[in-house]
């Protein structure tokens, strides 16, 4: 079974309008989840993470997600989309009981914001 | 300050052939991560260094690859007889302790084997 699961390959969305990119997990415990964005030719980089405590984690740019227990989801919001946020999102799980340190990525999910 | 850096950024190698790939974590993150990136898929793990020591290598696909961090800050990751199914984007990411805290990846080196 799939540990992170994002089901859209793409997510179009109008410069200005909400955005949401998903992502669910199917780990056991209480794992700690991260979303990473990666732009054209540049490493991964670290947007936000969620260990324990309020389920709406902000990060970096405007971004934040929204732990979601029952339903096993950490979707990744954004208000007002920019044309500059279009890149490649990778949602990962860090799970010490099945996995120990790693993270397990999901396989990205390309955002495209048009002006 | 600095982040992780990885050298060289490119390299092309001819199936059969050694290659080393360095890593250069953040000052001071006694963890350090590699992970390999085929094109359209996330980062798969390789192998986890907590200081010195691999604390799980359990990502490494075959006895061809090998992985060292002699000094607990740079790591060498090695592959022998290279295929060209070894021809990917190789990862480094550091974090300042391995439990909570994220990991910030570096640029990373693209390995093409001919």
């Amino acid at each position: 079974a799939q540990s992170v699961a994002q089901p859209e390959d793409q997510v179009n969305v109008a410069e200005g309008n909400p955005l949401t990119v998903k992502c669910t997990y199917s780990v056991s415990g209480n794992p700690y989840l991260f979303w990473y964005v990666q732009y054209p030719n540049r490493g991964l980089q670290f947007l936000l993470k969620y260990i324990t405590g309020d389920n709406l984690v902000k990060g970096s740019y405007g971004f934040e997600a929204e732990f979601n227990k029952s339903q096993t989801s950490f979707h990744l919001k954004k208000p007002s989309a920019l044309v500059s946020d279009s890149a490649l999102y990778f949602c990962a799980v860090r799970s010490f009981m099945e996995y120990g340190n790693k993270l397990v990525f999901g396989a990205g999910t390309i955002l495209r914001v048009k002006s | 300050g600095a982040g992780v850096s990885q050298t060289p950024s490119n390299k092309v190698t001819e199936k059969g052939k050694y290659v080393e790939l360095r890593c250069d974590p953040i000052s001071g993150h006694t963890a350090l991560y590699w992970y390999r990136q085929s094109l359209g898929q996330g980062p798969e793990f390789l192998i986890y260094f907590q200081g010195t020591g691999a604390a799980d290598d359990s990502g490494l696909p075959n006895d061809r690859f090998f992985a060292v961090r002699p000094e607990g800050s740079v790591s060498t990751l090695k592959i022998q007889r290279t295929e060209r199914g070894d021809s990917a984007v190789y990862l480094c990411a550091s974090s300042l302790r391995a439990r909570e805290d994220e990991q910030y990846f570096g640029p990373g080196t693209r390995l093409t084997v001919t």
